[in-house]
């Protein structure tokens, strides 16, 4: 059984960068599978941020596009993402999670539980 | 605003039936890309509950059934339990944003 899990920075401060890391267990990065980060602010709807496949290959949310960076590491088995020039309206939950292709139907299938993080000086 | 259209919140009593709407474009519903739906329990992670469509996950029991239409989709619920209480969102892909979308959510009241 596939398992994700978010590291938790919590705290990060205006202008700066937001790095999340999210670790598979149960399961190989390598296999065929989009990893995925969607965010959700308080009291807020879901985000699509963007996914990657272990080949490297990413596809980004067009909205944040400038801003963010997912990137894989075969050897930890986890994937990471990177937010630049935070602000305020960056704070939320973030879910990584696993996408099983379908053509024109895949869904994220595996949700790691989220963690919080707040910006804030 | 989210691309896709969800009513804001829907209620029913217990054993009801209830109909979540979804309403999206050519771009994404209308153009064949499939729906979604996820359940969260408020303070945990969402979860699949129907995937392409009408098809669901092992573990969601048959009381869940998506259905789309057009530019539409649709989630029902039958026999409605107090532990259903969640809130609900579709989730498809848009060709013209090129990328994965949701909808706003949908807060279900059991009465």
């Amino acid at each position: 059984q596939v398992q994700l899990q978010e590291s938790s920075p919590g705290l990060v401060k205006p202008s700066g960068t937001l790095s999340l890391t999210c670790a598979v267990s149960g399961g190989s990065i390598t296999s065929n599978n989009w990893w995925s980060w969607v965010r959700q602010s308080p009291g807020k709807g879901l985000e699509w941020i963007g996914e990657i496949y272990h080949s490297g290959v990413r596809s980004y949310n067009p909205s944040l596009n400038s801003r963010v960076t997912i990137s894989v590491d075969k050897s930890k088995n986890q994937f990471s993402l990177a937010l630049s020039s935070v602000t305020a309206a960056d704070t939320a939950v973030y879910y990584c999670a696993r996408i099983t292709p379908q053509p024109r139907q895949d869904a994220f299938d595996i949700w790691g539980q989220g963690t919080m993080v707040t910006v804030s000086s | 605003q989210s691309v896709l259209t969800q009513p804001p919140s829907v209620s029913g009593a217990p054993g009801q039936r209830i109909i979540i709407s979804c309403t999206g474009s050519s771009s994404d519903i209308g153009a064949g890309y499939g729906v979604h739906w996820y359940r969260q329990l408020p303070g945990t992670a969402p979860k699949l509950l129907i995937y392409a469509n009408n098809n669901r996950p092992s573990g969601v029991p048959d009381r869940f059934s998506g259905s789309n239409s057009g530019t539409s989709a649709s989630l029902a619920i039958t026999g409605l339990q107090a532990e259903d209480e969640a809130d609900y969102y579709c989730q498809s892909y848009d060709s013209s944003l090129r990328g994965r979308v949701f909808g706003g959510g949908t807060k279900l009241t059991v009465l």
